[in-house]
């Protein structure tokens, strides 16, 4: 597709079970992001990636949280042990490069019951 | 602490009237972006200034970069209904080893009619 993909758009989820969430960037861009956006709030910097370099973890919240990023290309985010305070939407986006423009999906909105 | 701080955070006004939203920081950015995120959309990038002092028009909408490429700011005139919506500041820091986008925590306008 032309776009970021992002799968599922809704994701009702346990609290304590794992869920997995999918990103596939646009074909070429070498930097992922990955936010999270509690309602009414701006975005969270979770996870960043960038070619071949270490990924920047900074943002991780807790160790229940994983990112990976395949062949450079598409991504998961991992959530073990999901807690009701990561109900939110997570976005993910993608880039040529550091200096250009951040294409995003439309997000996934997570649900821990 | 945020790198781009936003002001103000929420902003209600009357269709018709004129606003302007800041997004400031200590640090030197090599360009800024502004994006705006509808309910259940991602951003979608509005316009990148990237030249200290340059100012960019976009209908109702003035954008203008710092002299000194530390702070800008969004200027709409006679604000509509269909302006509702989340705007972030993006921009990757100029200082050495900046290696990711930063985005702002977002000014929430609503435009009521």
């Amino acid at each position: 597709g032309a776009g970021v993909s992002q799968s599922p758009s809704n994701k009702v989820t346990e609290k304590g079970k794992d869920v997995e969430l999918r990103c596939d960037p646009i074909s070429g861009h070498t930097a992922l992001y990955w936010y999270r956006q509690s309602l009414g709030q701006g975005l969270e910097f979770l996870i960043y990636f960038q070619g071949n370099s270490a990924p920047d973890k900074s943002g991780l919240p807790s160790d229940r949280f994983s990112a990976e990023r395949t062949g450079g290309s598409v991504s998961t985010l991992t959530i073990q042990r999901t807690q009701q305070e990561d109900s939110a939407v997570y976005l993910c986006a993608s880039s040529l490069d550091l200096n250009t423009e951040a294409f995003f999906g439309q997000g996934t909105r997570l649900t821990v019951v | 602490t945020q790198l781009l701080e936003q002001s103000p955070q929420f902003l209600s006004i009357q269709e018709g009237e004129n606003l302007t939203v800041y997004c400031n920081s200590s640090s030197v950015f090599s360009s800024l972006q502004w994006y705006r995120q509808e309910p259940g959309e991602g951003p979608v990038l509005l316009v990148t200034v990237v030249t200290g002092g340059e100012v960019k028009k976009l209908k109702r909408l003035t954008f203008q970069f710092g002299d000194a490429r530390k702070d800008s700011s969004l200027h709409i005139t006679a604000a509509q209904p269909g302006d509702t919506g989340l705007y972030l500041c993006a921009g990757p820091p100029a200082f050495r080893g900046a290696q990711k986008l930063v985005f702002g925590q977002g000014t929430r306008l609503t435009i009521n009619p």
